[in-house]
């Protein structure tokens, strides 16, 4: 069992829906990151999370420290949002990753 | 400012070729990471550098891969002879020192073998 993973692994959506990706994780982690990565591109960062909630523009992440859970929502989502997004979490001074959810936002 | 540079962005080789792979880290970014992501899956960790010191490689298949960070910033990444495998992605990063600091990513290498 993988110590970090994510549902779903594959997401399609219409534009302007609202979207949520999750992530649970088995370890103790000082802190988790959302990552983005398009298709043939680099990996961006988009949050590092240790508790409560994080805004920024359409995005949204929240972490819940007692479960080991954590989400990455998009409001009004748009095709330019198609990507995989990646969890990580820092755990003993070591990042692990989810493998990751493939969102397809179609117009 | 500048992010972490990768070089080449793409390669193909054959299989038993040698490959090398360049990152310049951030610009006081102490950290220096190594990963190698294989298509559909998250990337996994080869290496970490703490200025010129190699503090994890754990992970990192020694008996064909090497990597050096000679003065603590620039690092390299070999592959010989490299196998059909390989082929992957391979990611470098960068943070400044200390834990739950964010890391910033090359836009990687894209390896593939022949």
């Amino acid at each position: 069992k993988n110590e970090v993973e994510q549902s779903p692994q594959n997401l399609t959506a219409q534009e302007g829906e609202f979207i949520t990706i999750n992530c649970s994780y088995s370890v103790g982690i000082s802190a988790l990151h959302w990552l983005q990565q398009h298709p043939g591109g680099g990996i961006v960062s988009l949050f590092m999370l240790s508790s409560g909630k994080k805004k920024h523009g359409r995005l949204i992440a929240t972490i819940n420290i007692q479960e080991k859970h954590s989400s990455l929502h998009i409001t009004a989502s748009h095709p330019r949002d198609s990507a995989v997004y990646i969890c990580a979490v820092r755990s003993r001074n070591k990042l692990i990753f989810g493998t990751g959810t493939l969102l397809a936002v179609q117009p | 400012e500048a992010g972490v540079v990768q070089s080449p962005r793409y390669k193909i080789i054959e299989k038993k070729q040698p490959v090398a792979f360049w990152c310049n880290p951030i610009s006081g970014h102490n950290t220096l990471y190594w990963y190698r992501q294989n298509l559909g899956q998250g990337p996994e960790l080869l290496i970490r550098y703490e200025n010129e010191e190699a503090v994890d490689d754990s992970q990192l298949p020694k008996d064909r891969f090497s990597a050096e960070r000679l003065k603590g910033v620039d690092s390299t990444l070999k592959i010989q002879p490299a196998e059909l495998g390989d082929s992957a992605v391979y990611l470098c990063a960068s943070s400044l020192p200390g834990a739950g600091e964010t890391q910033y990513f090359g836009p990687g290498t894209r390896l593939l073998v022949l």
